[in-house]
């Protein structure tokens, strides 16, 4: 089964608003990804936090993680409509799988 | 990046036949291969994992015989749906993973099968 749910699992938007997705997990993690996928196609990797960092930053995106309460936020600041995509947050164990949550859909309207 | 391919991208078969999917590491070694299985609008499940060299890992409830995976090389990975039916017609994607320390999962851009 899995093990993330995120929320929401929809979420629309109008080009230049900030948007913030929810993940929240059930077991011990040595970190947290977050990928997107646009319909139909592969995952693109987008940021990696480690179980013992609190925030981190690359580009437009900003990503926490509460470990106290197993949940991470990523936030997508001055979003663009190419931002429209479904975003997954995924936890890795010691094993290196990856467990995925349920996604959320973003829809940026331009 | 790391960049993984798969093949091919698209594949419509009769039921009954036999499909194999490829997928590659093209600039880096491998040593671990993950294998995941998507339905319309709903999030990756792992399938099983693959290690180059050794047999693979699979999930519960995924049947080892129906969907074969060998990891031949430290850059490919095949998956081969057995006696495809119908109800195996999903978006099938493939991850790789580097030696040492590396955490992150590079993603193939998926194979999406269709069983007539």
């Amino acid at each position: 089964s899995q093990q993330g749910e995120e929320d929401p699992q929809a979420l629309s938007i109008q080009e230049g608003e900030n948007a913030t997705m929810n993940c929240s997990y059930k077991t011990s993690i040595n970190n947290l990804q977050w990928y997107r996928q646009n319909s139909g196609r592969g995952l693109v990797h987008l940021i990696l936090i480690r179980s013992n960092e609190r925030e981190k930053h690359s580009g437009r995106l900003r990503v926490t993680l509460d470990t106290s309460k197993k949940s991470s936020s990523l936030l997508i600041t001055a979003s663009r409509a190419a931002d429209t995509a479904s975003y997954f947050c995924a936890t890795s164990g010691s094993a290196r799988q990856l467990t995925f949550g349920s996604g959320t859909q973003l829809t940026v309207l331009p | 990046g790391a960049v993984v391919s798969q093949h091919p991208s698209r594949v419509i078969c009769k039921s009954g036949t036999s499909v194999k999917i490829e997928c590659r590491s093209l600039d880096f070694q491998a040593t671990t291969m993950f294998w995941y299985r998507q339905f319309p609008k709903q999030s990756l499940m792992l399938m099983a994992t693959s290690n180059e060299g050794s047999k693979a890992t699979y999930e519960q409830g995924v049947e080892k015989d129906k969907f074969l995976i060998n990891h031949a090389s430290l850059t490919l990975s095949t998956l081969t749906v057995t006696s495809a039916h119908p109800e195996d017609s999903s978006f099938y994607i493939c991850s790789a993973v580097g030696g040492g320390e590396g955490e992150t999962q590079y993603f193939g851009p998926g194979t999406r099968l269709l069983v007539l």
